[in-house]
């Protein structure tokens, strides 16, 4: 079946450290995305990528970094220079980026916790 | 600047229905999104509305008026497994998606 792969689903990590949250797809998709979750706050983009090779910041990009080596892979790094990244993390694919009708699939998220 | 507006929480009855609303103001048009996403899980389309008017898909409805910057969710015959959040989304001149907080809507017996 087709879908997103995230991993680890729970991951704790020591201030000072820096983590990387894996991301994969199998749906042939051109656009990923990572969104960060907060409570009672809509969903924010954190970093996007079009295409292999591009991609481009979000609305809070800063202390995150990314890369798109492959089109299924979108791999997160959150830097020790992201003040409060203690959240739940959502990738996202999408056929392509610059439409309309631009449905988005999510995986099912990753909980970083910042001890 | 760019807002989704949508109530912060929701209770309905089994069986009954329940209508979820959405405002918005943004740079731009190009579409309307609801999803539901369960506790600790990731989100799921549900609709999508560019044009004015209903779109009925099962027990769920959702509804556009461009003009007064307004959608609502429709859901029918409220089962127990419909508690959740839903999430309204406005993707704007640029093809970015904005997004509202989310509803979360309980569910009683």
């Amino acid at each position: 079946d087709g879908g997103i792969t995230q991993s680890p689903k729970y991951l704790f990590r020591k201030e000072g450290q820096n983590v990387t949250l894996s991301c994969e797809q199998n749906l042939n998709h051109d656009a990923m995305y990572w969104y960060r979750q907060d409570p009672g706050q809509g969903l924010r983009l954190i970093y996007y990528s079009q295409i292999v090779n591009d991609f481009q910041k979000g609305d809070i990009a800063e202390g995150y970094s990314v890369s798109r080596e492959k089109k299924e892979s979108f791999p997160l790094t959150v830097t020790s220079a992201q003040k409060n990244p203690t959240a739940f993390y959502l990738c996202a694919s999408s056929i392509n980026a610059n439409s309309g009708a631009n449905v988005l699939t999510f995986g099912a998220g990753s909980r970083l916790t910042v001890l | 600047g760019q807002n989704i507006d949508q109530p912060t929480e929701m209770t309905a009855t089994e069986g009954a229905i329940v209508q979820i609303n959405c405002t918005y103001q943004t740079s731009g048009f190009n579409g309307l999104f609801w999803y539901q996403q369960h506790a600790g899980e990731a989100p799921t389309f549900l609709s999508y509305n560019v044009l004015d008017g209903l779109e009925e898909k099962g027990r769920f409805s959702s509804f556009l008026s461009r003009s007064k910057g307004y959608s609502y969710l429709l859901l029918k015959e409220l089962q127990m497994k419909d508690s959740a959040s839903y999430l309204c989304a406005v993707m704007d001149s640029n093809y970015q998606l904005i997004w509202g907080a989310g509803t979360k809507l309980i569910i009683k017996p």
